[in-house]
């Protein structure tokens, strides 16, 4: 498994305003992956972060709106930008390791757009 | 259960009894299904997971089913505790892993 932690936990921003959410795991990945999960609902993937490459965008998700950083094998961030109240949601960041590649999660970013 | 966007489908189970919880995936081309436990304020935890050359894979106190027929997945966790309620996700896996809407286990003391 991984221990993966995420920064910040949770934050209450104004719309047109961006944050950047940071993830650390504890040892060496390939892939990481970011996700949203708006209240109540399932998680749909944003983009696929390796390092050295740039991020792979699911449809609906640009790179614009969602920059994403891939410095290392152990750290990520995700930068929600010109926020709006639809931005509202936890984002998560995952990342594939072990013998059968499962995916482990971080702790969530809970945002609210004011 | 059925997607119902914000309304998650519910199972309420009596504390001891075992709990069946059903997953229907959508792509045939899917090798590696997983089920994930997300408790409140938390993220997805690993359960466990199968590959689709097996129908069957058991835990400790959990077991997954699949049948590729269907495209039908289930878990069923024996002696059902309150430290099991939380909403669990199955997930499938072609080139990406994709969730299924989630269900909410109620575990009633």
């Amino acid at each position: 498994s991984a221990v993966i932690s995420q920064k910040p936990s949770r934050d209450i921003c104004q719309r047109g305003t961006s944050l950047t959410i940071q993830c650390q795991v504890d040892s060496q990945v390939t892939m990481m992956f970011w996700y949203r999960q708006q209240p109540g609902q399932s998680l749909t993937l944003i983009a696929t972060a390796n390092q050295g490459s740039e991020a792979t965008y699911e449809s609906g998700f640009v790179i614009d709106k969602f920059p994403i950083s891939r410095p290392n094998l152990t750290f990520s961030t995700l930068t929600v930008s010109n926020m709006s109240p639809e931005d509202s949601s936890i984002y998560l960041c995952s990342v594939e390791t072990g013998i059968n590649y499962e995916q482990y999660f971080g702790p969530g970013t809970r945002l609210t757009v004011t | 259960g059925e997607s119902v966007g914000l309304h998650l489908p519910t199972l309420s189970v009596q504390e001891g009894d075992n709990s069946i919880i059903n997953c229907a995936y959508s792509n045939s081309a899917s090798d590696y299904f997983i089920w994930y436990k997300q408790e409140s304020g938390k993220g997805p935890q690993f359960i466990i997971d199968i590959r689709s050359n097996m129908d069957k894979r058991q835990g400790q106190r959990v077991t997954v089913l699949l049948n590729k027929t269907v495209k039908h997945l289930s878990l069923q966790i024996a002696a059902t505790q309150p430290g099991d309620s939380a909403v669990y996700f199955c997930a499938e896996k072609d080139q990406k892993v994709t969730f299924g809407t989630g269900t909410k286990l109620q575990v009633i003391p």
